[in-house]
C-alpha cells in the first residue's frame, strides 16, 4: 500500500527559482523523511522530521511537518541545476521499523 | 568509507531459477531492509530486519526470501523468480533501531524473462 503520495509529480522550474513539493500520508507516523534519488541510482537521505516538530531547516532545505492534516512540504531554495532529481518521502510506521515511500516528485532545474 | 553494497548490479535469468541477491553494510547499523522500485509506483518495502535473526515482511513480500545470521549481511533471496519481479532492487540499512535515517546501496536491475 503507498502511505505516501506526493504532488506535484513533475515540476519544472528555472535556476535559481524555489521549488516546492508536498506529501500527504493516511496513519500515524514516528517520523517523516525526505530522500534524493538521480536518475536510478541509490537514495540520498536528505532530512527528517520527528513527529512532535513542525519545521527543520537543512542548508537551502526547509522541510514542513502539520500531522492534523497528515502531510508535509519540501522546499528548495535558490535553486540550482544539479538539484534536478526525483523527490520521494517516507514515513515511519508500525512502531518505526516499516518504511512507506510516496511515488516521488521529478524535479527538473533549467540553467 | 561507510557504504552499502549490493552484488550483482545487474542481472538477467529466467523465470523458475533461484538466485541471490547479496548486501553487506560496514556501519555496524542494525536496522537493515529490502525495497524494490517500479516506475509510477515509488519505492516498496519487502523485507525488514531490526537486528540479527529477527525479520518482518514489508509491504510486498510474496515470492521473497531473506535472512540475518550476521549483522552486516542481508540477502534477498528469489527462490523461484517470475517476470513481475523484474525491478530495481535497493538494499538500506539505518543506525537507528528502527527505520529512521537510511542508507541505500546502489542496486541491483535484476531482469527475468
Amino acid at each position: 500500500s503507498q502511505q505516501g503520495e506526493e504532488d506535484p509529480q513533475a515540476l519544472s522550474i528555472q535556476e535559481g527559482e524555489n521549488a516546492t513539493m508536498n506529501c500527504s500520508y493516511k496513519t500515524s507516523i514516528n517520523n517523516l523523511q525526505w530522500y534524493r534519488q538521480n536518475s536510478g541510482r541509490g537514495l540520498v537521505h536528505l532530512i527528517l522530521i520527528r513527529s512532535n516538530e513542525r519545521e527543520k531547516h537543512s542548508g537551502r532545505l526547509r522541510v514542513t511537518l502539520d500531522t492534523s492534516k497528515k502531510s508535509s512540504s519540501l522546499l528548495i531554495t535558490a535553486s540550482r541545476a544539479a538539484d534536478t532529481a526525483s523527490y520521494f518521502c517516507a514515513t515511519d510506521t508500525a512502531g518505526g521499523f516499516k518504511t512507506i515511500f510516496g511515488a516521488g516528485t521529478r524535479l527538473f532545474v533549467k540553467a | 568509507e561507510a557504504q552499502v553494497t549490493q552484488n550483482p548490479r545487474y542481472l538477467i535469468t529466467v523465470t523458475g531459477k533461484k538466485l541471490t541477491v547479496t548486501c553487506s553494510q560496514n556501519m555496524n547499523h542494525e536496522y537493515m531492509s529490502w525495497y524494490r522500485q517500479d516506475p509510477g509506483l515509488g519505492l516498496r518495502q519487502i523485507y525488514y530486519s531490526m537486528n540479527v535473526e529477527v525479520t518482518d515482511k514489508g509491504d510486498v513480500p510474496e515470492g521473497y526470501k531473506v535472512s540475518r545470521k550476521e549483522k552486516r549481511n542481508f540477502p534477498l533471496i528469489l527462490e523461484s523468480p517470475s517476470p513481475n519481479q523484474t525491478s530495481l532492487y535497493f538494499c538500506a540499512s539505518s543506525f537507528r533501531q528502527g527505520a529512521g535515517e537510511q542508507y541505500f546501496g546502489p542496486g541491483t536491475r535484476l531482469t527475468v524473462t
